[in-house]
């Protein structure tokens, strides 16, 4: 079956600008996470939606924000960008529904701020 | 949310066994112990879960203590396609706690 697919692979944006990034989890996973991956802090939770409700949310300023739609495909977008926010942005999508969830990931959106 | 603590990195040659450890002194009791491993500019691929005791699974296994306040990774007979970030998050809540890892490297 297909894998969780990121688009765009890689972007390159201007400081202030806008951006948004898009995410189709595994079919039939309602859960999509998202995490920020920088060489100095690792990998970062953003926050996750479940069924269209955001569930869980990380130590991110409100210029990170995200939706799901109503088949599970998820955006995440950073609005007022800063230099800082170059990352690798990756996207895991599970079930979300068991105690134990397994995570699926994505290979990634790489986010270049100049 | 638990954190975990592991080594940043480890050397091993190839062929040899590799175990690596990974601390959750405040693991809880709904949390599984998950495995996962990272090539660089790709996401983390799960590798193996567990509660407690022994998994084994065709690529690894996982040991866990009674207490469960840490866990240990075993790779068999390592290759240099191994070479990667391991990372030893806590699945429990509707999210993970990545840590830093273990950087692996395979010498020939």
């Amino acid at each position: 079956k297909a894998g969780v697919t990121q688009t765009p692979r890689y972007l390159i944006k201007t400081r202030g600008q806008q951006v948004t990034l898009s995410c189709s989890p595994i079919s039939g996973h309602r859960s999509v996470s998202w995490y920020q991956q920088t060489p100095g802090q690792g990998l970062q939770f953003l926050f996750e939606y479940f069924s269209e409700t955001q569930r869980n949310k990380g130590n991110f300023p409100g210029r990170f924000s995200g939706r799901q739609f109503s088949n599970s495909r998820s955006e995440m977008n950073v609005s007022t960008l800063e230099l800082g926010d170059s990352a690798l942005y990756l996207c895991a999508s599970s079930l979300g529904t068991d105690l134990y969830y397994g995570y699926t990931f994505g290979s990634g959106t790489r986010l270049t701020v100049v | 949310l638990a954190k975990t603590t592991q080594p940043i990195s480890m050397d091993s040659y190839e062929g040899q066994e590799v175990n690596i450890t990974c601390s959750h002194n405040n693991i809880a009791t709904n949390d599984y112990i998950t495995w996962y491993q990272q090539f660089p500019s790709q996401g983390p691929r799960f590798i193996i879960q567990g509660y407690k005791t022994k998994v084994t699974n065709e690529v690894a296994s996982l040991f866990i203590p009674a207490d469960r306040k840490s866990s240990t990774l075993s790779l068999p007979r390592v290759s240099l396609s191994d070479t990667a970030v391991y990372y030893c998050p806590l699945s429990g809540a509707n999210n993970l706690f990545f840590g830093t890892g273990t950087r692996l490297t395979v010498i020939p």
